[in-house]
């Protein structure tokens, strides 16, 4: 098993550009999430999901946007790219509900983003 | 929402050296988790523990619930040790998890 993968690992924007971060389980786990990691604030919830189909928003979701067309996947779009979105991106699934069941989440590798 | 404190925010141990990390909680959670990230930004969950004692080789933790803490011990420091302890809890009504801040543990030789 692959287990959770990121796709891609660095990417640089310029302001105002759009990308779509991929993450891909293999695991058949009902939750994902998306998370982003900036120095000194430890992790925050963007958006999650909790079945195919599914998105609901997090901490911080404001310009961000996500789909859950399949269970396997879950897509992280940025549509116009700020510098205040440069940050490590990571990606996170579980099983069970993280916050109401006995189970854990799986983290990917994270990507790197930095807009200019 | 639920805020989550950790401490001390850094720690810098000598090889062999014992510590205890330590999450405070405002809310009734579910889901207690800590997770270490190693230099490289990997996150390798360590326990799940929404209450009582878990241990896992020279790692363990307890979780008091009632008085919302939970405490991660490191007995043995080895240099392999070194990254950010995250706590992470699931609030109660949400199927979120929300993380702290972290402890920054640096272990020299």
């Amino acid at each position: 098993n692959a287990g959770v993968t990121q796709t891609p690992k660095f990417r640089v924007l310029k302001t105002g550009q759009s990308m779509t971060l991929l993450c891909a389980q293999d695991m058949n786990h009902e939750y994902m999430y998306w998370y982003r990691q900036d120095p000194g604030m430890g992790l925050r919830l963007i958006h999650y999901s909790v079945g195919e189909g599914t998105t609901a928003k997090g901490e911080v979701p404001d310009g961000y946007n996500v789909s859950r067309l399949k269970k396997q996947n879950f897509l992280l779009g940025l549509e116009s790219a700020a510098p205040s979105q440069t940050s490590v991106y990571f990606c996170a699934s579980s099983f069970l509900a993280a916050s109401t069941r006995t189970d854990t989440q799986y983290f990917g590798p994270g990507t790197r983003l930095t807009v200019l | 929402g639920i805020q989550v404190e950790q401490s001390p925010p850094d720690l810098i141990l000598q090889e062999g050296a014992n510590s205890t990390l330590r999450c405070n909680f405002s809310d009734s959670v579910n889901n207690l988790q800590w997770f270490h990230q190693n230099p490289w930004g990997q996150l390798i969950n360590l326990f799940y523990i929404p209450s009582g004692t878990k241990q896992n080789g020279r790692l363990s933790a307890t979780t008091v619930a009632t008085e919302r803490y939970s405490l991660l011990y490191i007995s043995s420091s080895q240099t392999t040790d070194s990254g950010v302890y995250f706590c992470a809890v699931g609030e109660t009504s949400y199927d979120k998890v929300i993380f702290g801040p972290g402890t920054s543990l640096s272990v020299i030789p």
